[in-house]
Order: structure tokens, then C-alpha cells, then sequence
């Protein structure tokens, strides 16, 4: 079946950056855009942006603009999400989803938990 | 991009039905048909509950339906049960070709 597999929890300091991956499987890799969406502790769903993983091209919503990298290997059929000048506010879940079409969002990656603490 | 607003929780009795509403602008919900749905239990990943507005993926319970008038969405469960204690989320296509998700409902069964 269609599964997106995440990599591990991560705890990175402030002013570092982290690179979270999100694997598929049991389709065709360039049929879904894949979507970062991110939950800070206690908090609600935030969007973060999207990857066509035919083309590579992005939109990422305006306050991650130039701190956030979207990029996938189709060799490996992973996409990944890259954050840097990590703050203790991006603390937080992130997941990836996958969209075969406009607005359906799934399936969902089970997560990944990013600590940013000194 | 404002998330969009919904309110913070919603209670009901087993077997009745209770409508969370989820408001946006011109710029999201009033103008495109791609509101869809989530909901959430604690430490699980969001599950899709209803997308473009009000089509039910397939394995989702009848008794949950959406529907849109100008810039607001609702989500209605009816019949309430107990597994539907969960958190629910809104979110919706906007006119700068990304996407925002509501504020989060939290669905009590009393």
C-alpha cells in the first residue's frame, strides 16, 4: 500500500539545522507531491510547504521563506526537509504527506519529532 | 497567511450530531473547493476525513459530512460516538498557491 516512512527524532542546538526524510513506497514516486506539515508542542497543524517530485519545484509558505529546503531523490524515492537557523520555536512534529491531488492530503507520514534545545 | 478559524472545542452527547465551522477570506475557503478535513488523535498523525469540501475518502464513516457556504467551511459528525473524541483540523488551498490549516477544534463526548 502507499506509506511514507520518516526518519528518526532529532535534537540539534539553536543556530543548527536538520534534515528530515520522508521515504515511499508501494506507488510511482512522481505521482504524489509531497507536503511538510509541522505541530509545535501543545499547538495545531502548521503548513509548511510543497516539492513536485517530477519537476523539484517548490512553494513554501512565506514565514519559512529562506530557512527552509525542500528537495527529493528519485533515485531513492525521498523527500527531504531541510531546516536551519534552528530557533527553540521550531521545536515541533514534523510530517510529510502526500497529495496525489489537489487538496487530498494523504497518506501521512507517522511523524518526526525535531527538539531544539541548548 | 492567517490560519483560518475554528473554534477551540465542540461537545455533544453519544448519537448527537455537532457542526465545527472553519472561517476563512476571499482569498482561501470562498474562492477554491479544496477544504479538506482531519482528525487527530493524541500522538497519532492527522487522518483525512473529507476533502474537496464534502467527498469522504473511502473507509470513512458515513456519519461524518462537509459543506461550504462563501468563506466558511463545516464539518458535521452525526450519530457521535466515543472514538470521536478527537481533535479536528480544517485546511484549505489559498490564492498564493499554498495551503493553511484551521486553528484545531477539540471534539469532547460527553
Amino acid at each position: 500500500q502507499v506509506q511514507l516512512v520518516q526518519s528518526g527524532a532529532e535534537v540539534k542546538k539553536p543556530g543548527g539545522s536538520v534534515k528530515v526524510s520522508c521515504k515511499a513506497s508501494g506507488y510511482t514516486f512522481t505521482d504524489y507531491y509531497f507536503h511538510w506539515v509541522r505541530q509545535a508542542p501543545g499547538q495545531g497543524l502548521e503548513w509548511m510547504g510543497w516539492i513536485n517530485p517530477h519537476s523539484g519545484g517548490t512553494i513554501s509558505a512565506q514565514k519559512f521563506q529562506g530557512r527552509v529546503t525542500l528537495t527529493r531523490d528519485t533515485s531513492i524515492s525521498t523527500a527531504y526537509l531541510e531546516v536551519t537557523s534552528l530557533r527553540s520555536d521550531d521545536t515541533a512534529v514534523y510530517f510529510c504527506v502526500g497529495t496525489r491531488y489537489e487538496g487530498r492530503f494523504d497518506p501521512w507520514g507517522q511523524g518526526t519529532r525535531v527538539t531544539v534545545s541548548s | 497567511q492567517s490560519a483560518l478559524t475554528q473554534p477551540a472545542s465542540v461537545s455533544g452527547s453519544p448519537g448527537q450530531s455537532i457542526t465545527i465551522s472553519c472561517t476563512g477570506t476571499s482569498s482561501d475557503i470562498a474562492s477554491y473547493n479544496y477544504v479538506s478535513w482531519f482528525q487527530q488523535h493524541p500522538g497519532k498523525a492527522p487522518k483525512l476525513m473529507i476533502y474537496e469540501v464534502s467527498n469522504r475518502p473511502s473507509g470513512v464513516s458515513y456519519r461524518f459530512s462537509g459543506s461550504k457556504s462563501g468563506n466558511t467551511a463545516s464539518l458535521t459528525i452525526s450519530g457521535l460516538q466515543a472514538e470521536d473524541e478527537a481533535d479536528y483540523y480544517c485546511t484549505s488551498y489559498t490564492s498564493s498557491t499554498t495551503y493553511v490549516f484551521g486553528t484545531g477544534t477539540k471534539v469532547t463526548v460527553l
